[in-house]
């Protein structure tokens, strides 16, 4: 079993809806959490971070984390075709060295 | 933004060849790392480097070889390139265990 789990979609949406994207972990010790988002060959590029639990908003981004159900969501309000991607998870613990982790991302195709 | 410059972003070369690909960050991070990355797969670390004369190797073993002599420089080197070895090569840098920047990537193609 992978450590992060991401649903790969692909995930097609009309221009204007809420989307939700989810990852899930079974690392207990995880406590960095971040979204990145990668257009087609192009690196990812961070999106959010957060740390342990909570919500983070910005602009027509959200993201959350709930540590007792070891799930992280980002909401993409009002969605946008340049918002067309793949979307990745990853987080780290804050110890045992620095490796983060990454989802396999999620495939968001964006329709007008 | 992040400032980490990766070329070539392109390159076909020829089975045997020796290729470098080049990395530059300019945020004077300690930590830098090599991802390799199939067309629409996951990321896989291939080599990651905690400061000058530290390179370890990633979980994806990998035929490439890195070098670390300067803060801001981490090349990747392939002595003798096979078909099996095209890919996306992305660089990456980080102050801590949360922020990860890469790069634009690269784009290597061996026939």
């Amino acid at each position: 079993q992978k450590e992060v789990e991401q649903d790969p979609g692909p995930l097609s949406v009309p221009e204007g809806a809420i989307v939700s994207l989810n990852c899930t972990y079974s690392n207990s010790a995880f406590q960095y959490f971040m979204w990145y988002r990668q257009y087609s060959r192009k690196g990812p590029e961070l999106l959010m971070y957060t740390y342990s639990s909570g919500n983070k908003e910005d602009g027509r981004f959200t993201a959350q984390v709930d540590k007792s159900s070891k799930y992280i969501s980002l909401f993409i309000r009002d969605s946008q075709p340049s918002d067309s991607a793949t979307y990745l998870c990853a987080m780290s613990a804050s110890t045992g060295g620095f490796k983060t982790i990454f989802g396999a991302g999620t495939r968001l195709f964006v329709k007008a | 933004e992040a400032d980490i410059y990766q070329t070539p972003r392109y390159l076909v070369i020829g089975t045997g060849k020796k290729i470098t690909l080049e990395c530059s960050q300019t945020m004077g991070h300690d930590k830098m790392y090599w991802y390799q990355q199939d067309p629409g797969m996951e990321l896989h670390l291939i080599h990651y480097s905690y400061g000058v004369n530290s390179t370890e190797k990633g979980d994806l073993s990998s035929e490439s070889t890195v070098s670390r002599i300067r803060t801001e420089h981490f090349p990747l080197t392939l002595e003798s390139a096979r078909p099996s070895h095209t890919s996306q090569y992305l660089c990456a840098s980080s102050e801590g265990r949360n922020t990860i920047y890469f790069g634009e990537g690269s784009w290597l193609t061996v026939v």
